[in-house]
This record gives C-alpha cells, structure tokens and sequence, in this order.
C-alpha cells in the first residue's frame, strides 16, 4: 500500500529550540496539508500546497512556523523557536483529485513535546 | 456557523451490533464531497469511505456505509456488526471543490463492549 511517510514519529525538544518535521506524500499526489491535532483544539489546518505551490497556510503563526515543498517528494513544517504550547501531533496527508482518488491519506504523524 | 456537526461526542455500542454515527452539514457549494475517517487509539487518521454530492447511490465500503440524504444535508456512517477493533474516534469531514481543504466535525469517540 502506498503510504505518506512523516520523520520524526517523536520529538521531544526544549522551549526555544527548531523544529523540523518532514513529510513524504504518495508518488503522484499534488496537494499536501500539514494538520495539528490536539485535545483542547482538535484537528487544526495549518498550511496546503497544490502542485508545490503554497495555497493556504492562514492557520499558521507565522512568526515562527514556515512550510515549503522543495521538491514533489518533500514537504517540510518548521518551528522556530519552539514553545510549550507548540505540543501537538502533526499530521501530514496527501490527495489528488485529478488521480479520481478522493480520499486524503495521512501519515502517521509527529508527536512533539516541547519542554 | 458550524459546517459539519457531529452530535454524539462518545457512543457505547456492543459488539455485533450495528452503529449509526450522526454527521450534519452545512454548503451551499452545489458540488462538495463528505468523507469519514477514524482514528484509534494508536493515533493515525485512516480514511473510511467518500461521498460525492452528485453521486447517486450511498456510498459502501465493506461494512461501512454511508447514509446520504442531501435534503437534510446529513451524512451519517453506519457500520455494520460492530467488533472491537472499531473502538475509535471518527471524525466526519467535508470538502467543498471550491475548495480543496477538508472541513472537520469535533469527532465521534465509539467504544465497543464485548
């Protein structure tokens, strides 16, 4: 079965410290979204990029989280700095509309604890 | 305004017995598509079953089905003969095509007893 891959599954940092997270979505896939799920909030769109190109990404503090896709194979979330109510899982999923497979398929996650 | 409402925030069923999980939405995109997903306790987000707003027969996926009825824009999942392994959170979704992000319910929490 083809699967989005996310590294790391776990992370455990300082406050302060960057954060990288990194997705591969499925071969053929060209929208992308990186999600946060937590209790208090739920799931919580953060950024999605269509075809690489960054569409949405209002869910995001942007003065310390940043999204890009360097590639169609690559799709990276960072934090800088980190802080202890950056602790959440976050989710990477993958889709293609065009491909008539209408479902986004998610990865297993990153689970960051920020300490 | 909510856009999908889940109404049950945790249901106990036992097992072998059918499952009704309600969802209810709000458009009005002529054209979106409803989706289920479920999430065990191990934490991934797996994809259950699709719906499409043009689509003319209910959706079904082994035992998964779901129960479309557009006039009362209520898109609800029924599993049948429940068994353990579906002790989950699901969470209803929906994605308008004028759009391409998937607006979220808060989530069913179903617990199946032995």
């Amino acid at each position: 079965d083809a699967r989005v891959t996310q590294t790391p599954r776990h992370k455990v940092t300082e406050m302060g410290q960057e954060v990288t997270m990194r997705c591969q979505p499925i071969l053929g896939h060209n929208t992308v979204f990186w999600y946060r799920q937590t209790m208090m909030q739920g799931l919580e769109l953060l950024a999605y990029f269509r075809n690489r190109a960054p569409l949405d990404d209002s869910g995001m503090p942007k003065d310390r989280f940043s999204a890009e896709m360097p590639d169609a194979t690559l799709a990276t979330l960072k934090i800088q700095p980190s802080e202890p109510r950056d602790s959440a899982v976050y989710f990477c999923a993958s889709g293609s509309l065009e491909a008539g497979f209408y479902g986004y398929t998610f990865g297993s996650g990153t689970r960051l604890t920020v300490v | 305004a909510q856009k999908i409402t889940q109404t049950q925030p945790g249901m106990f069923v036992q097992e072998k017995e059918a499952v009704t999980l309600d969802c209810t939405y709000d458009t009005s995109d002529p054209s979106y598509g409803l989706f289920w997903y479920k999430q065990p306790s191990s934490g991934e987000m797996i994809f259950l079953i699709y719906q499409g707003s043009y689509d003319q027969q209910n959706a079904t996926e082994g035992r998964y089905s779901l129960n479309f009825q557009k006039a009362r824009k209520s898109a609800n999942l029924v599993i049948s003969a429940s068994q353990l392994g579906d002790s989950a959170m699901y969470f209803c979704a929906m994605r308008e095509n004028s759009n391409y992000q998937l607006i979220w319910g808060a989530g069913t929490k179903l617990i199946i007893k032995p």
